[in-house]
């Protein structure tokens, strides 16, 4: 057991590109988790699969979000067109869906600066 | 939906000294508790979680929180902090049934000091 790994770690990009994280959870972990955090800000939830199906996407998602987990394993988050204001950290984390465990396995992150 | 408040954004503390970092929670179904701690340039750890039973909960490196339903706070505390323990905590909750999915609260920095 690794545990959730998240590349790349830092990655600084111009607005108006495009950006694609990975995340490897816990392999055997069903549930992954994406969330984000900005300077001085707690995380934010952004959407979380459950196996490969997306459960829920909060509003915070816009279109230019999407995530995937194609056979349930890895998951990539892409955004499109970024702009300043997606600057952050984006983490990852993975979880057992058991009603008795909340024990959330969090990435180290991607540092995300778009200039 | 939830909310939470950690109404102190730094606390400064000398090694050695006793800790209370405080948290409340606003929701209008019970809630599963959490308390994380976040090292520069790093995920969250999980320190400790209310979900049932006894409302003082123990944690990894010495916290511990209490659960007071009344108050609506959970407020994590270490008897005596170490240069170790600086970083930044932060409070969730969860409600359940809600996919696990955590509200977080703006955190706590926590400076200990010689």
């Amino acid at each position: 057991d690794t545990g959730v790994s998240q590349n790349p770690r830092h990655k600084i990009t111009k607005r108006g590109q495009n950006v694609t994280f990975r995340c490897d959870p816990i392999s055997e972990h069903n549930r992954l988790y994406w969330y984000r955090q900005t300077l001085g800000q707690g995380p934010e939830f952004l959407t979380y699969f459950q196996n490969e199906a997306q459960l829920e996407k909060s509003r915070l998602l816009s279109d230019r979000f999407s995530a995937e987990r194609p056979k349930g394993s890895f998951s990539t988050l892409e955004i499109q067109r970024t702009e300043q204001g997606d600057s952050a950290m984006y983490l990852c984390a993975s979880s057992l869906a058991i009603a008795a465990d909340y024990g959330y396995t969090f990435g180290s992150g991607t540092r995300l600066t778009v200039v | 939906a939830q909310s939470v408040t950690q109404l102190d954004s730094q606390v400064p503390v000398f090694e050695e000294a006793p800790v209370e970092l405080r948290c409340n929670y606003s929701s209008s179904v019970s809630v599963y508790l959490f308390w994380y701690v976040q090292y520069p340039n790093q995920g969250l750890q999980l320190l400790l979680k209310y979900l049932s039973g006894s409302t003082l909960v123990k944690g990894i490196n010495g916290f511990e929180a209490e659960f007071n339903k009344s108050q609506t706070s959970f407020h994590l505390r270490k008897p005596s902090v170490h240069i170790s323990d600086t970083a930044e905590y932060f409070c969730a909750v969860s409600a359940p049934g809600g996919g696990n999915k955590l509200t977080f609260g703006t955190g706590t920095q926590l400076k200990v000091e010689l």
